[in-house]
């Protein structure tokens, strides 16, 4: 069965630092793996996705991900966090199977 | 096109009593789901279908039931509301089994 655990319920950044929320996966064959955020009392939207084309990977909002099959893990990164940021963010394999999420908070 | 609607946004039932939240999407995908929201515990799959006439039982389908006859709509049946069922909905679709889901606003439902 596939998986994912994201490490870290709550994160907090101040403005302008790097934001780094992590998530491993568990998986037997290829994985398609996918951030999402969420913020507060709307929908899940995409932010991007690894579908084994490139190991970094770019998404919305100056966010990306890498691939490191080594770690069996799909980090979310951004070099300078905004005010903005701050919501839900979930790691997902396969597209609908979700970690528990992870809170960014993003202090001024 | 206006991607996956969800009615109601809100509601209060009172215990025992039962309701259905109405999800439609316009896109023409297959794949549709619901999801429960639960603070802390990130979304659980109630059901899922993966087209008209096929359904089948996610992590949590106890005291739901769902129906897929047309491509479009997908409702959630809660029969008998509990105070556990108190949560965040959330309706999904998708076109295929390895692209990204597209989500609802929610239905946050609250049983008293």
């Amino acid at each position: 069965a596939q998986s994912v655990t994201q490490l870290g319920s709550h994160v907090s950044v101040s403005e302008g630092a790097l934001v780094l929320l992590r998530c491993n996966y568990s998986s037997s064959v290829p994985p398609y793996l996918f951030w999402y955020v969420q913020y507060p009392n709307q929908g899940l939207q995409l932010l991007l996705k690894y579908t084994s084309a490139a190991t970094l990977v770019k998404g919305i909002n100056g966010f990306e991900a890498e691939f490191k099959k080594s770690e069996t893990s799909f980090h979310l990164t951004k070099p300078s966090a905004h005010m903005s940021d701050a919501a839900e963010y979930f790691c997902a394999v396969r597209g609908v199977r979700f970690g528990a999420g992870t809170r960014l908070t993003v202090k001024p | 096109n206006a991607g996956v609607t969800q009615t109601p946004k809100f509601r209060i039932l009172k215990i025992g009593q039962s309701m259905t939240l109405q999800c439609a999407q316009d896109m023409n995908h297959n794949y549709m789901y619901w999801y429960r929201q639960d603070p802390g515990m990130g979304l659980k799959l109630i059901y899922y279908s993966v087209g008209a006439g096929i359904t089948d039982k996610g992590e949590v389908p106890n005291g739901y039931n769902v129906s897929r006859s047309t491509t479009e709509d997908f409702p959630l049946r809660l029969e008998l509301a509990a105070p556990s069922q108190t949560s965040v909905y959330f309706c999904a679709s998708r076109s295929d089994g390895y692209t990204e889901a597209f989500f609802g606003q929610g239905t946050r439902l609250t049983v008293v």
